[in-house]
């Protein structure tokens, strides 16, 4: 049973480049999430895709933006990047529920992308 | 208030103890509730979840939900050096599709 899988593993840019972060889910699963880390700091909620839409963005600007593709695999994408995007990108999936609690609605995380902007 | 609170530690207990995590959250509505382990570098690792109130155990790992309280805990019996590493409290609210939101961690130190 293949886990979440990212891609690349590190990734070195330079401020006001662009980058393209990927993810594939865990098999089964139909829902994807990106998390930013940075150091000592728990995950921050970037957004959701599910169904290939955004359905929940957290309090990052519009220079973050993704893709879901129809294999439910998913792309983070970040323009103009600055100094303070340096952090642990992470991606996790679930199988989606309408909300109700159980096993279901679990996140597993990739092993994440680490970004440092120079 | 933060939505989800842990003392940042570091919690240090000699091996073979009960370290002890504690975690709190400000929205009445939330649903699900997990325990991630991440080491150093690492990615979160899933401990635990959690929905009703009361003890769930999984080997040596014991959750505890107040909703009461809004309180979440984590108890790891017979504590090893390899449990040293920060626990993320992650909670769920209801709704399809809701965001997890994960508080700082609490750094866990188990001393030989």
């Amino acid at each position: 049973d293949a886990g979440v899988t990212q891609s690349p593993t590190h990734l070195i840019k330079t401020r006001g480049q662009q980058v393209t972060l990927r993810c594939s889910p865990k098999s089964g699963h139909d829902t994807v999430s990106w998390y930013q880390q940075a150091l000592g700091q728990g995950p921050q909620f970037i957004f959701q895709y599910y169904e290939e839409e955004e359905r929940q963005r957290g309090n990052f600007p519009d220079r973050f933006s993704g893709h879901q593709f129809p294999n439910y695999s998913s792309e983070l994408n970040v323009n103009a990047l600055l100094l303070g995007d340096s952090a642990l990108y992470l991606c996790a999936s679930s199988l989606f529920r309408s909300g109700r609690a159980g096993d279901t609605d679990t996140q597993y995380f990739g092993p994440g992308t680490r970004l440092t902007v120079l | 208030q933060k939505e989800v609170e842990q003392n940042s530690g570091p919690l240090s207990v000699p091996e073979g103890a009960i370290a002890s995590l504690n975690c709190t959250y400000s929205d009445r509505v939330s649903q699900s509730f997990f325990w991630y382990r991440q080491y150093s570098g690492k990615s979160p690792e899933l401990i635990m979840s959690i929905y009703s109130n009361g003890d769930k155990e999984d080997g040596r790992f014991t959750a505890q939900l107040n909703k009461a309280s809004q309180y979440v805990s984590l108890l790891i019996r017979d504590s090893q050096p390899s449990d040293s590493a920060t626990y993320l409290c992650a909670v769920r609210k209801a709704g399809g599709y809701q965001k997890v939101t994960f508080g700082t961690g609490t750094k866990l130190q188990v001393i030989p």
